[in-house]
């Protein structure tokens, strides 16, 4: 079945650039989406279908999609950014939905 | 506004049947523009998919599961619920209840809504 693999963490100074990456084979054929979970919360859509944003998150959060990897971009990270972040895509060949494993942010 | 609330045992025994429901607040389970769809996440793990359904009782299940899972909708209450056989310790997470949009091709498939999640666990 198809795998996407994601970093386990990520560290990233208060003001500066995080990119969370996702791998997964021609994952640049699929469309991507991006959740945020902080601590004891359930997971909260950032980003889906490669690059839009649903209404109310920051532009400071943007993805792109391209041949196998795709990516989640924040800018100027701040402390509430703090979390969990989950790609997740459907598989076509198999018909279900993929999770990547999750990477932990940290910004300090 | 939209709210999804699931609703489930907290505990149970090996070997039992775990039924958990999700109703749903400000919109219509029975319309055509959505799926709707169980998350689990052990605890201190990462997310996986269970299963979805669609307003005309189309059914999708996560492949390593399938053979434990049901899932349905009762649009008299407005609920959708999943039922897991067999359980295990293995079975033991936060399970969350969402609303999927209907894309224009398939694989535009996210979870727009969450509710905010019920822990089980399965112990003797």
């Amino acid at each position: 079945s198809y795998v996407l693999t994601q970093p386990p963490s990520l560290s990233v100074a208060p003001g500066k650039t995080a990119r969370i990456t996702c791998g997964g084979n021609n994952i640049g054929s699929k469309s991507v989406q991006w959740y945020q979970q902080r601590p004891g919360q359930a997971p909260v859509l950032v980003v889906y279908d490669d690059s839009d944003r649903p209404s109310g998150i920051p532009e400071r959060f943007s993805g792109s999609n391209y041949e196998n990897m795709a990516t989640l971009t924040i800018s100027r990270a701040e402390a509430g950014d703090e979390a969990d972040y989950y790609c997740q895509v459907w598989d076509t060949g198999s018909d279900h939905v993929v999770f990547g494993g999750g990477t932990k942010l940290t910004v300090l | 506004q939209l709210r999804l609330q699931e609703s489930g045992p907290g505990l149970l025994k090996p070997s039992e049947t775990l039924s958990l429901t999700c109703t749903v607040s400000g919109g219509s389970i029975s319309s055509r523009t959505y799926y709707w769809g169980w998350v689990r996440q052990p605890p201190g793990k990462g997310l996986e998919w269970i299963a979805s359904v669609y307003y005309n009782g189309n059914t999708y299940y996560t492949p390593s599961l399938r053979s434990r899972l049901t899932i349905s909708l009762d649009t008299s209450k407005n609920q959708f619920s999943l039922k897991v056989a067999s359980v295990t310790a293995a079975d033991t997470a936060v399970y969350y209840c969402a609303r999927i949009p209907v894309g224009e091709m398939i694989e535009s498939y996210y979870f727009e809504s969450w509710g905010q999640g019920t822990l089980v666990t399965v112990s003797s």
